[in-house]
């Protein structure tokens, strides 16, 4: 069974670029969200795809986009960078049924905007 | 509101020692609370987690407590060890995860 991926680890930008982060689902899990965990700081729900649809949005501005596959990978674009952004990206996968079974997170991707 | 903070930024304690984390929340209808562990350089991992019809829950020398009359929720490790040392985070989960701030666990030897 495979955990959740994602690409790149690393990642700098200069303000006002734009992003693609990307994300592998774990096996069997057909919902990926994903937040924003800036330094010292709880995760952020950003929002959460659900059979390609979004499903569920934080207090994040349209900036922030985002698509899920066929296969359950998804990607995170966020436009018009802003100093403000950076920060550590996670995508998290989970099985819904009805209700949701648990969250798997990946390792992240460390965004700096300069 | 959604709000799940948490009472200390950093928690030292002695390896063998038990340790307490805690954890208040604001939204009385809230009925389903996670633990998570991360990692320097990792995502949070789940440790526990919690439903409204349950006051106490125990795992692998981790026993997380809900006190639903004051909105607090605690996590117990017991014999805390070196690979201990980490943030942790409670979190509601309303299909979508609400995060706190974090409390750092120090293990010293």
């Amino acid at each position: 069974e495979t955990g959740v991926t994602q690409s790149p680890t690393h990642l700098i930008k200069t303000r006002g670029q734009q992003v693609t982060l990307r994300c592998s689902s774990q096996s069997g899990h057909n919902t990926v969200s994903w937040y924003q965990q800036a330094l010292g700081q709880g995760p952020q729900f950003i929002f959460q795809y659900y059979r390609e649809e979004e499903n569920g949005r934080g207090n994040f501005p349209p900036r922030f986009s985002g698509l899920q596959f066929p296969n359950y990978s998804s990607e995170l674009n966020v436009n018009a960078l802003e100093l403000d952004d950076s920060a550590l990206y996670l995508c998290a996968s989970s099985l819904v049924r009805g209700e949701s079974y648990g969250y798997t997170f990946g390792s992240g991707t460390r965004l700096t905007v300069v | 509101g959604e709000n799940v903070g948490l009472h200390l930024p950093t928690l030292s304690v002695q390896e063998g020692d038990n340790s307490i984390i805690n954890c208040a929340y604001s939204n009385s209808a809230s009925d389903y609370f996670i633990w998570y562990k991360q990692e320097s350089g990792k995502g949070p991992q789940f440790i526990i987690d919690i439903r409204s019809n349950m006051d106490k829950r125990q795992g692998q020398r981790v026993t997380v407590l809900l006190n639903k009359t004051v909105k607090h929720l605690s996590l117990q490790i017991a014999a805390t060890q070196p690979g201990d040392s980490a943030v942790y985070f409670c979190a509601e989960n309303k299909n979508k995860l609400i995060f706190g701030t974090g409390t750092r666990l120090q293990v010293f030897p």
